[in-house]
Order: C-alpha cells, then sequence, then structure tokens
C-alpha cells in the first residue's frame, strides 16, 4: 500500500512565524503535490514537484515554497505565516506519468493566530 | 475557468439502500476520473477511477459510470453502510496535465 504521511497533524502558529510541513511517501513516487482544502472551494494546488529539486508553481503558490531534496520528501514553506493561511493542508504523490493515482497524506490542520 | 461540480451538497440515505453521488465536469479534453472518499479529519482515499475509454468501472459495492456526451461521472454505492458516511469528491484529469480539477464535495449521510 502506498503510505503518505505528514509530520503533523494539527499547528498552532503566531502571525509571522516560519513554519515548515515535511511530507513523506514510501513508494518512490515521482510526483509530490502539496494543497490546500478550504470549505466550499475544495482543494487548491499550491506547488508540485516532479523529481528532486524540480517544482512547479500551482493555482495559489503566493505566500508559500517548496523544497525537494530527496525523492521522498516534499516540505511546503510559509515564509511569514499569515491568518489567511489557516488551512487544511494536504500531501499527494503518485508515480510518474499524469494518469497515475495521486495518494494522499492525512493532512495538517494549520492554524495561525 | 473551468471546474468540477457536484449536483448535490449533502445526501441522506438509508443504511442498506444504494447512494448515487453526481459529478459534472466541464473540460472535454479531461481523460482519467478519480472518486476520493474523505472521512472527517483525515485525507482524501482513493475509491476508483476510470478512463475515458470506459463508460463503466466496478469495484466492491462501488460502480463509476462515464457519460462523455454529457460530461457526466456518477458514483453509485450498494448497500450503503454507516462506514461509508464522509464526503465524497470526484476529480477530472486533463490529458497530458498533472493537475487535477478537484469538485467540492458531497456529504454523504447514512440513516439507521
Amino acid at each position: 500500500d502506498v503510505k503518505v504521511t505528514q509530520s503533523s497533524r494539527y499547528l498552532v502558529k503566531r502571525t509571522g512565524e516560519k513554519v515548515f510541513l515535511e511530507c513523506v511517501q514510501d513508494m518512490d513516487h515521482e510526483n509530490m503535490f502539496w494543497y490546500r482544502q478550504d470549505p466550499g472551494l475544495g482543494l487548491r494546488l499550491i506547488y508540485f514537484s516532479y523529481d528532486v529539486k524540480m517544482k512547479e508553481k500551482g493555482d495559489i503558490p503566493e505566500g508559500y515554497s517548496v523544497s525537494r531534496e530527496k525523492k521522498e520528501r516534499f516540505s511546503l514553506i510559509l515564509e511569514s505565516a499569515s491568518t489567511n493561511q489557516t488551512s487544511m493542508y494536504l500531501c499527494a504523490s503518485s508515480q510518474d506519468s499524469s494518469t497515475d493515482t495521486q495518494y494522499f497524506g492525512p493532512g495538517t490542520r494549520l492554524t495561525v493566530l | 475557468g473551468e471546474s468540477v461540480g457536484l449536483h448535490l451538497p449533502t445526501l441522506s440515505v438509508q443504511e442498506g439502500d444504494n447512494s448515487i453521488i453526481n459529478c459534472a465536469y466541464s473540460n472535454s479534453a479531461s481523460d482519467y476520473f478519480i472518486w476520493y472518499k474523505q472521512e472527517s479529519g483525515k485525507g482524501p482515499q482513493f475509491i476508483i477511477d476510470i478512463r475515458s475509454n470506459m463508460d463503466k468501472r466496478q469495484g466492491q459495492r462501488v460502480t463509476v459510470l462515464l457519460n462523455k456526451t454529457v460530461k457526466h461521472l456518477s458514483l453509485q454505492i450498494a448497500a450503503t453502510q454507516p462506514g461509508d458516511s464522509a464526503v465524497y469528491f470526484c476529480a477530472e484529469i486533463p490529458s497530458g496535465t498533472y493537475k487535477y480539477i478537484f469538485g467540492t464535495g458531497t456529504r454523504l449521510k447514512v440513516l439507521a
């Protein structure tokens, strides 16, 4: 079974703090993704990576950056957290082609005060 | 922009009955579709997928139907159980892209 894990289930941070969200997958997948999920808006893609050190912006990259130094690990960074970044953050991974299924982690619920 | 929509935001079904959850998609270039189930506080879980060269695919108690003529996708759950209570959403994947287009979800409530 594919396993995608995220470092924290719940996180509370203050405005202006730097926040790191970590994601690890154990299936040697090429692609990894970061989404945020908000009520009524569904899942929105922040960034994705198709290889180590490679990344592409998704639909809402502003205020976020990512890092992929190892194939199995994909980090989402909030350089200076703001209250409008309070959300559920979901990581996903997929094999290598665009038609390979994305498998999701359990999510991190981030609250920025 | 293009989007995936769901006709019913909340669906209540008696335990043991069949459930049908619908999804309309707008991108005729989409050639891969997935249904996910998301329980409260958890990440989305893959249920079943279908490619555009098929119109029906069956899994264990679940069936996905694809009607490309009217750009409609449905998920049928047979003999709905309390454990099926969750939010279900569909995703469409346009050909040649990694970018999934997700619907906002339908909440399925199973009544005892």
